[in-house]
């Protein structure tokens, strides 16, 4: 059973251009979310993905996008970076929507916006 | 507007002794809390959770403990072991998938 895994592990991007981070689940979990951790804050939510759908988001703005593919696979989409959105982002996969299940994290990917 | 406190940044404890993690919480619909432990380059790592109708929780090492009324649950490492030095996050789930997450607190267990 592999784990959940990210890519890139890190990343350098200027303000104003795009950037697509790659999550891939863990094996038979359908629903992944998407978080935010700024140096010395926790985790953020983003958004949520069940099923190919967007079933959750948090207080970010729309230039924050998401996809799940039909493998459970998950994109996070940035347009127009910004300086603040310099960050750890970690997608946590589980097994159902909502409810008590046990969100397992990737090791993240750290981008640097400059 | 943080719903979910963990006001030390940081503990540092003597191998064998007690940690004790505090976490406080505002928002009353929350019904269920997680804790997770972070090392440096690796994601957050499930630890232990509570329903809101029950006070004590136990897994081994770990008790976590709901006080309701007061808004607040700490977590219990004992005895503590110097592999426990981590960062730990508190969570809270309100009747659906959000999950927020406190700053963490930095655990050093010395031995």
């Amino acid at each position: 059973e592999t784990g959940v895994t990210q890519s890139p592990t890190h990343l350098i991007k200027t303000r104003g251009q795009q950037v697509t981070l790659r999550c891939s689940s863990q094996s038979g979990h359908n629903t992944v979310s998407w978080y935010q951790q700024a140096l010395g804050q926790g985790p953020q939510f983003i958004f949520q993905y069940y099923r190919e759908e967007e079933n959750g988001r948090g207080n970010f703005p729309p230039r924050f996008s998401g996809l799940q593919f039909p493998n459970y696979s998950s994109e996070l989409n940035v347009n127009a970076l910004e300086l603040d959105d310099s960050a750890l982002y970690l997608c946590a996969s589980s097994a159902n929507e909502g409810g008590g299940e046990t969100q397992y994290f990737g090791p993240g990917t750290r981008l640097l916006v400059l | 507007d943080q719903q979910v406190k963990q006001n030390s940044p940081s503990l540092s404890v003597q191998e064998g002794r007690i940690s004790i993690l505090n976490c406080d919480y505002t928002n009353s619909m929350f019904d269920y809390f997680l804790w997770y432990k972070k090392y440096p380059a690796e994601g957050p790592t499930f630890l232990i959770s509570i329903s809101s109708i029950k006070d004590k929780n136990e897994d081994g090492r770990f008790t976590v403990f709901l006080n309701k009324s007061a808004k607040h649950l700490s977590l219990h490492i004992v005895p503590s072991q110097p592999g426990d030095s981590a960062v730990y996050f508190c969570a809270a789930r309100g009747g659906g998938f959000k999950t927020i997450f406190g700053a963490g607190t930095r655990l050093f267990v010395k031995a």
